[in-house]
């Protein structure tokens, strides 16, 4: 079973910010949350990961609570190129487990 | 550049017959995975393979097959007994124990397969 749990879709105007929640009560203290998002009929590209702090980069922020239990993918300015499903796991640095996906959060950008 | 190469593209099948789905990496990654994903549905995870010559099954390894005999490469098989294998199927890679990275997955533009 996934060990995340997303909405399964969420609405945004475009040009306005967009935050993506994503629960993980379970989080162990090795477990780094990555965000993945995926176009149809094409493979997932990586988003953004962190492990405690807050992260930034040049696609989107990633807020993580203090207790590690949930984070928020923040993206600033959506625009239709964002519509996607975006995908929220838990995975340790250099995969000494299986990472597993669940449904994920289809978002919808409206012009 | 460096990346995931999967191939076919698209594939077409009969029933009752092997086929079998290529992954090629040249990011020098140990760790390689295989997905199914379904129409509307998320990623499942058919095997992964953390070094060469060793691999482990996932949530849905049934009726599929896979080999590491190499570094670069991870091929899938899609047997005959896997009962409903038309899905789109994901390669992915990451760093794998010892290794410098950021750890990441990277992903291949995906194969579909559709059985006739």
């Amino acid at each position: 079973d996934a060990k995340t749990t997303q909405p399964n879709s969420m609405e945004s105007n475009e040009e306005e910010p967009v935050h993506l929640p994503c629960n993980h009560s379970t989080i162990s203290g090795t477990d780094y949350i990555h965000w993945y998002r995926q176009l149809p009929s094409q493979g997932p590209e990586y988003v953004i990961h962190g492990l405690t702090s807050n992260v930034n980069n040049r696609m989107a922020s990633l807020a993580i609570a203090e207790d590690r239990k949930s984070s928020t993918l923040i993206l600033h300015r959506a625009t239709l190129r964002d519509a996607a499903v975006y995908y929220c796991i838990l995975k340790w640095r250099t995969s000494y487990d299986k990472v597993i996906f669940g449904p994920g959060t289809s978002l919808s950008v409206i012009p | 550049d460096g990346g995931i190469t999967q191939s076919p593209k698209y594939l077409f099948r009969k029933e009752g017959q092997n086929v079998t789905l290529s992954c090629e990496q040249n990011l020098n990654h140990d760790a390689m995975y295989w997905y199914r994903q379904d129409p509307g549905q998320g990623l499942r995870l058919i095997y992964y393979s953390q070094i060469v010559n060793d691999f482990q099954k996932g949530d849905i390894a049934e009726g599929y097959s896979v080999s590491r005999e190499k570094k670069e490469s991870f091929p899938l098989t899609v047997t005959s007994a896997q009962k409903n294998p038309t899905a789109f199927y994901l390669c992915a890679s990451s760093i794998g124990p010892g290794q410098e990275g950021t750890g990441e997955l990277f992903f291949g533009e995906g194969s579909r397969l559709t059985v006739l």
